[in-house]
């Protein structure tokens, strides 16, 4: 059965600190992993991972897949309040499903 | 804004009655995926259509069903509600099925069951 995993399941920081968010996936015929930002509302787009080892940067966000080891890691550095969100990690599968993982609530304090 | 329309933005109904929701893609996707999303259990993934045609079916119980129609819109019928249908329901959409097209959401709506 196709399966994200994401962990942790949250995390509690203060401005300026660095997280990693973590992602692991088992899903058929994988084709791409895909980060997204939960705050109130709709997800919003983040970045998508096709290749491995090539980082995807967007601002103080990054991210990077490994496909061999079947996962991928989202990097934020000096955190702002305005980071707080759920974050979802989502793997694209050949059965043209996206599977999601269950999210890992940030929370950055002031 | 992502270009994906929902409507109504909520729902409130009582146990047992059935109920349809609404999706617009954005213009020129032809897929469009349902996901519900519950307190405890995250993006569950419903259906998929591509261009009219189901593509892909996920958790989805026999009590729900969807279709796309002709100008690529989606509906969500939910009938025989249960109180543990309340949650919330996104739609979502990309432009092809392979590699290289993300989802693209709308803002949801929130079913609410009594």
């Amino acid at each position: 059965e196709d399966k994200v995993v994401q962990s942790p399941l949250s995390l509690v920081v203060h401005e300026g600190d660095t997280v990693t968010l973590n992602c692991s996936y088992e899903v058929t015929n994988f084709r791409s992993l895909l980060w997204y930002k939960q705050e109130k509302k709709a997800p919003t787009f983040l970045f998508m991972l096709t290749s491995s080892g090539i980082e995807k940067k967007s601002g103080r966000l990054s991210s990077i897949l490994d496909k061999k080891e079947l996962f991928s890691i989202l990097n934020i550095t000096a955190t702002q309040t305005g980071d707080s969100a759920v974050y979802l990690c989502a793997a694209h599968s050949g059965t043209y499903k996206y599977i999601f993982g269950t999210g890992t609530r940030l929370k950055v304090l002031a | 804004d992502s270009g994906v329309t929902q409507t109504p933005k909520h729902l409130i109904t009582a146990t047992g009655q059935r109920v349809t929701l609404r999706c617009s893609p954005r213009s020129g996707d032809l897929s469009v995926y349902w996901y519900q999303q519950s307190l405890d259990q995250g993006l569950q993934f419903l259906i998929q259509y591509y261009n009219g045609e189901e593509r892909a079916k996920g958790n989805i119980l026999e009590r729900f069903s969807a279709q796309q129609f002709p100008d690529l819109h989606s509906e969500l019928n939910l009938s025989s509600l249960e109180l543990g249908d309340s949650a919330l329901y996104f739609c979502a959409s990309s432009s092809v099925t392979g590699v290289g097209s993300p989802l693209h959401f709308g803002n949801g709506t929130r079913l609410t069951v009594t």
